[in-house]
């Protein structure tokens, strides 16, 4: 069974420029989680889909970030403009529908650096 | 607020000893715990969850850890280390009454095993 896909595995911009993150789930995960790693710190929570509906957005850090999951499958992180503090390691992750006991999968992480 | 404390940075063992990283965590409800471990370049893995039930729970590579309420900490131990073993080391929570499942993780500790 293919594990959860993250691309890039790197990406280096300049501030103001946009980028796009890409998440693959496990197939047949309902549930889609983003969460952030910035400058050795905690990881933290960005959003929550249940299929392709937003059920938790409570950790966007501000309107500059957009998170789509179309048709419930892959989902997209757009950061637009990226701005210096929003460098780090943006990781998703996926857990079967249901039960939230169930653990989450996470995949290897984009490493994004704004310069 | 929920939170979780990771208070070593790192931990240093030699191998064949027995390790311990610690974690307290603060929820409101009953908790649901999840330790996550992270090798360099690798996304991070599960390595083991206290849902309910017995309070030493055991997961994957040798690793267990101790559920205490009272202590509201999740310790993460074994009984003999391994060079392997060094990577970075991850402790979440999750309230019962979060039923979005978003997860709340400590700093992380680095742990590193010698020889």
């Amino acid at each position: 069974e293919a594990g959860v896909t993250q691309f890039p595995s790197h990406s280096v911009i300049e501030k103001g420029q946009t980028v796009t993150l890409r998440c693959d789930p496990i197939s047949g995960h309902d549930n889609l989680y983003w969460y952030r790693r910035v400058m050795g710190k905690e990881i933290k929570f960005l959003l929550h889909f249940v299929k392709e509906s937003k059920q938790d957005e409570s950790g966007m850090p501000n309107n500059r970030f957009l998170a789509e999951r179309t048709g419930g499958t892959y989902s997209t992180l757009k950061v637009q403009p990226a701005e210096l503090e929003d460098s780090g390691v943006y990781f998703c992750a996926s857990s079967q529908a249901g039960v939230y006991a169930y653990e989450q999968y996470f995949g290897p992480g984009t490493r994004l650096t704004v310069t | 607020a929920q939170s979780v404390a990771q208070p070593e940075d790192q931990v240093n063992v030699a191998e064949g000893n027995p390790l311990t990283v610690k974690c307290t965590y603060s929820v409101s409800g009953n908790p649901y715990l999840f330790w996550y471990v992270q090798y360099p370049n690798r996304g991070l893995q599960f390595l083991l969850k206290y849902i309910t039930g017995d309070n030493l729970v055991k997961g994957s590579y040798g690793f267990e850890a101790e559920f205490n309420k009272s202590q509201t900490s999740f310790h993460l131990k074994k009984p003999s280390a391994l060079v392997s073993d060094s990577a970075l080391y991850f402790c979440a929570v999750r309230s019962y009454y979060n039923q979005g499942g978003k997860l709340i993780f400590g700093q992380g500790t680095e742990l590193s095993v010698k020889p």
